[in-house]
């Protein structure tokens, strides 16, 4: 299975600053994927971003708020912007196999003040 | 679209003791499913998956889970419970093999009691 890494993996961060979360996975992968669980909540899938072209983004979420990279097949970022205390939550990369099960990351625990 | 539901938002159980997780899907097909476990600080790690075949499904860690279309459900199951098995636990179901827009259910935080 592939190995997911994301950074950081908790931050603090002040009302209406921006703050970058990275993924790397350990081998090349087609679609990469964002959820956000809130606090106490389960999963939610924010978007999708796939290497080479715009991500796409579920109900709710939008690129202003949320904007992805996917420069190449092992690395993608999620931007949240302009942070209220709403945002805070744990951010989660995954990416889908072969066998159809989703991997994911250790996840970022984002708490914003 | 499909949806799931885990009734149990919290179960304490002692170590030793046998643990029972319950998860019941809406799909009108035959879904996809899967049970994923979150440790405190951690991120998703999947248990066992559900595509076909064999409805008694065994997974990582001790853990086996039943398909039961006529029930609409796929509970989770472990024999003897550990002190690291407590966690949260986490029920999806996708549509299709690749799916990757799973529904989850909300979680069941299990406490596991010396």
């Amino acid at each position: 299975s592939a190995v997911i890494s994301q950074k950081p993996s908790r931050d603090i961060c002040q009302r209406g600053t921006s703050l970058t979360i990275q993924c790397q996975v350990d081998s090349q992968v087609t679609m990469m994927f964002w959820y956000r669980q809130q606090p106490g909540q389960s999963l939610t899938l924010i978007a999708t971003a796939n290497q080479g072209s715009e991500a796409t983004y579920e109900s709710g979420f939008v690129i202003d708020k949320f904007p992805i990279s996917r420069p190449n097949l092992t690395f993608s970022t999620l931007t949240v912007s302009n942070m209220s205390p709403e945002d805070s939550s744990i951010y989660l990369c995954s990416v889908q196999e072969g066998t159809g099960e989703l991997f994911f990351g250790e996840g970022s625990r984002l708490t914003v003040l | 679209a499909q949806s799931v539901t885990q009734p149990d938002i919290h179960i304490t159980v002692s170590e030793g003791a046998s643990l029972e997780l319950r998860c019941n899907y809406s799909y009108g097909a035959t879904p996809y499913l899967f049970w994923y476990v979150q440790s405190p600080g951690q991120g998703l790690q999947l248990l066992l998956k559900y595509f076909s075949g064999d409805t008694l499904v065994q997974g990582i860690k001790g853990f086996e889970a039943e398909f039961k279309r006529s029930q609409s459900s796929f509970n989770l199951r472990k024999p003897s419970v550990h002190w690291s098995d407590a966690a949260e636990y986490f029920c999806a179901v996708g549509r299709e093999l690749d799916d990757y827009k799973l529904s989850f259910g909300a979680g069941t935080t299990v406490t596991v009691r010396a």
